[in-house]
């Protein structure tokens, strides 16, 4: 079974500094999908990025990029300069067929 | 306007109630899914169908069951609720194409409290 392991549950950042979370998962298929998605306290979940998993470049969207090590099977999102509007809960996930796996999230704090 | 909308967005009941919740998407998708977002955050998914055919049905309790008039629209109905069944349910949809499934949006999730 897919599996996606965000192991960090806590982050904190400056505002106007960067910061990275973390993500791994776990699979035996060659061509899939994974993501990031925001949930900010109210509750929508937003998709903040995505990488398919043919593609080496690196997927990126404004100030949020990736860092999608495919043998690694790692996933790691950089957002760089935090702003308060990026505090919330930020979950990685993996796509395959008809099913997607999500982690069990990491909360971001952005201090001013 | 909204691509994926669910109704209610929260709903208090009491223990052994039914209840049904209603997803409607706008986005011409062909993939709909249901997901349980527990009181620590996890997401589980629950449902998924395709052109109204259910294609993913996890390890859920068979009080809970989806349906789909069409392949907009995408309703869980529980049955005989219980206080574990506290939690946010997430409605979902998504474009297929050559058997893989794209980007997910979200609805607004609906909070469901058993009291």
């Amino acid at each position: 079974a897919q599996t996606v392991t965000q192991s960090q549950p806590e982050m904190s950042v400056q505002e106007a500094e960067t910061v990275t979370l973390s993500c791994t998962y776990d699979t035996s298929e060659s061509d899939y999908y994974l993501f990031w998605y925001k949930q900010p306290p109210s509750r929508q979940m937003i998709l903040v990025i995505r990488q398919e998993a043919y593609k080496q470049q690196n997927a990126t969207e404004n100030r949020f990029s990736v860092n999608f090590q495919k043998a690694a099977k790692s996933f790691s999102l950089k957002i760089s300069d935090s702003q308060l509007g990026d505090a919330a809960m930020y979950f990685c996930a993996y796509t395959y067929n008809n099913d997607m796996r999500f982690g069990a999230g990491t909360r971001l704090t952005v201090k001013p | 306007d909204t691509a994926v909308s669910q109704t209610p967005k929260y709903l208090v009941t009491q223990m052994g109630n039914d209840k049904s919740i209603k997803c409607e998407q706008n986005l011409g998708h062909d993939t709909m899914y249901w997901y349980k977002q527990d009181s620590k955050k996890f997401l589980k998914i629950m449902f998924s169908y395709n052109n109204k055919e259910l294609i993913i049905n996890e390890t859920v309790p068979n009080r809970f069951s989806p349906k789909s008039p069409d392949k907009a629209h995408l309703n869980l109905h529980i049955n005989s609720l219980e206080l574990g069944d506290s939690a946010v349910y997430f409605c979902a949809s998504s474009q297929s194409r050559s058997g893989l499934r794209l980007t997910q949006y979200f609805g607004p999730g609906t909070r469901l409290l058993v009291l």
